[in-house]
């Protein structure tokens, strides 16, 4: 069983640039939750795909989106870049519809730096 | 909106001893779950033990266990027999059933040092 994984590790961008972040669900996993983690704080959820649509969004603007892949991995993009989206992105999946499906696996994460 | 609280920004246990760690979360919702999560250096978020809310008996998992406290809003976490292994960030997190299923809403965490 392979667990999530995420790529790159770390990435350094400018403000204004834009960025994509990748992740690989666990094998089985359909939902993937992605997350905002700060230095020092509790991670902040974004947004959740379930069958390649968008299925929950936390207090994040526009420039933040999302997509899911019918192989169920994901993409993170992050428009515009500003100083403060400088955190650790968390990726985590989940089943769906099967058994303990409230259950979030995570993967390592990509810290993105922005200067 | 609900909100999760960790008052213990950082704790301390010799190891081969026990240590809570404390949560208290806030919501209005009767269908939800309580998680906490481990996660150590290396950054790799891990679950440690889960709560249904429905069920009355606390959760146990191995060394791990929790006192969840449903009128009161508290869910704390006992790690007995602590290991060096044991040393990380501990995230108590809440999640509701029905239209927010699936958003975890974390607390600001608890650092757990193991002294040998």
């Amino acid at each position: 069983e392979t667990g999530v994984t995420q790529s790159p590790t770390h990435l350094i961008k400018t403000r204004g640039q834009q960025v994509t972040l990748r992740c690989s669900s666990q094998s089985g996993h359909n939902t993937v939750s992605w997350y905002q983690q700060a230095l020092g704080q509790g991670p902040q959820f974004i947004f959740q795909y379930y069958r390649e649509e968008e299925n929950g969004r936390g207090n994040f603007p526009p420039r933040f989106s999302g997509l899911q892949f019918p192989n169920y991995s994901s993409e993170l993009n992050v428009n515009a870049l500003e100083l403060d989206d400088s955190a650790l992105y968390l990726c985590a999946s989940s089943p769906k519809g099967q058994y303990r499906d409230d259950e979030q696996f995570f993967g390592p994460g990509t810290r993105l730096t922005v200067l | 909106a609900q909100t999760v609280t960790q008052s213990q920004p950082e704790m301390s246990v010799q190891e081969a001893e026990t240590v809570t760690l404390s949560c208290t979360y806030d919501t209005s919702e009767s269908d939800y779950y309580l998680f906490w999560y481990k996660q150590p250096p290396s950054r790799q978020m891990i679950l440690v033990i889960r709560q249904e809310a429905y069920k009355q008996q606390n959760a146990t998992e191995n060394r791990f266990s929790v006192n969840f406290q449903k009128a009161a809003k508290s869910f704390s976490l006992k790690i007995s027999d602590s290991q060096l292994g044991d040393a990380a960030m501990y995230f108590c997190a809440y999640m509701a059933g029905g239209t927010s299923y699936g958003k975890l809403t974390f607390g600001q965490g608890t650092i757990l040092t193991v002294h040998p």
